[in-house]
């Protein structure tokens, strides 16, 4: 399996509302991350967990919160969105954190209404 | 700081035409560097790498060679199809100094039939 699986493929959420993301892969990979990108722009890093724990976070406001319950899975728990964060969400993961290729799910498209 | 820079695009070509898109960097130590690829509604793929100055990434036709002294990873083919219209983004990883994982702007390209 070399697939990296992300659901929903599609959310549509209020400002008051509070939903997860999810993402998932059995590559036996260590480094999974999450992006945001932002319509005809290039991924921007947002989290990324080595062996389960949170190794960088890059100054991500505290309405988005990542979790990492085991070594195959990765939330993103939203919460009091902006619209400014509608976007593609992207997770990605690697056999580690030391400069390999990163594999990407398809994403998920967020609107914050 | 570290960055990547791409020609800005769109890039039209008709089919069987040569491509180059040009990519160069700046980075503190010894990154490596990657090309992928992003065709419409998806996340993104792999398409090539290289982890060290000299070395050649090469897959499905395309090309790109780490040049340090000119600091570029410019991706190339010799013969573009209507199937290769996609977005393309260099980026580079490093892990020598804190970990970094930065995507160029993307270039799309379309290529007519």
């Amino acid at each position: 399996d070399t697939e990296v699986t992300q659901t929903p493929k599609h959310l549509v959420m209020g400002m008051t509302n509070k939903k997860s993301l999810k993402c998932e892969q059995h590559m036996g990979h260590r480094a999974m991350y999450w992006y945001k990108q932002k319509a005809k722009k290039p991924p921007e890093l947002m989290f990324v967990y080595s062996y389960e724990k949170l190794s960088i976070n890059e100054s991500v406001p505290s309405r988005f919160s990542p979790e990492c319950p085991n070594s195959s899975l990765l939330n993103l728990h939203l919460h009091a969105l902006q619209p400014e964060d509608s976007a593609l969400y992207l997770c990605a993961s690697s056999h580690d954190r030391l400069g390999n290729e990163q594999f990407f799910g398809p994403g998920t498209r967020l609107t914050v209404l | 700081g570290d960055s990547v820079t791409q020609m800005e695009g769109p890039v039209t070509l008709s089919e069987e035409a040569f491509l180059t898109i040009n990519c160069t960097y700046t980075a503190t130590g010894y990154p490596s560097l990657f090309w992928y690829v992003q065709y419409p509604g998806e996340g993104l793929q792999l398409l090539l790498k290289a982890t060290k100055a000299d070395d050649k990434g090469s897959n499905k036709g395309f090309e790109a060679t780490y040049r340090k002294e000119t600091t570029s990873f410019h991706l190339e083919k010799g013969s573009v199809q209507v199937s290769d219209s996609a977005v393309y983004f260099c980026a580079l990883t490093r892990n020598t100094g804190g970990f970094k994982t930065i995507f160029g702007a993307g270039t799309r390209l379309f290529v007519k039939a």
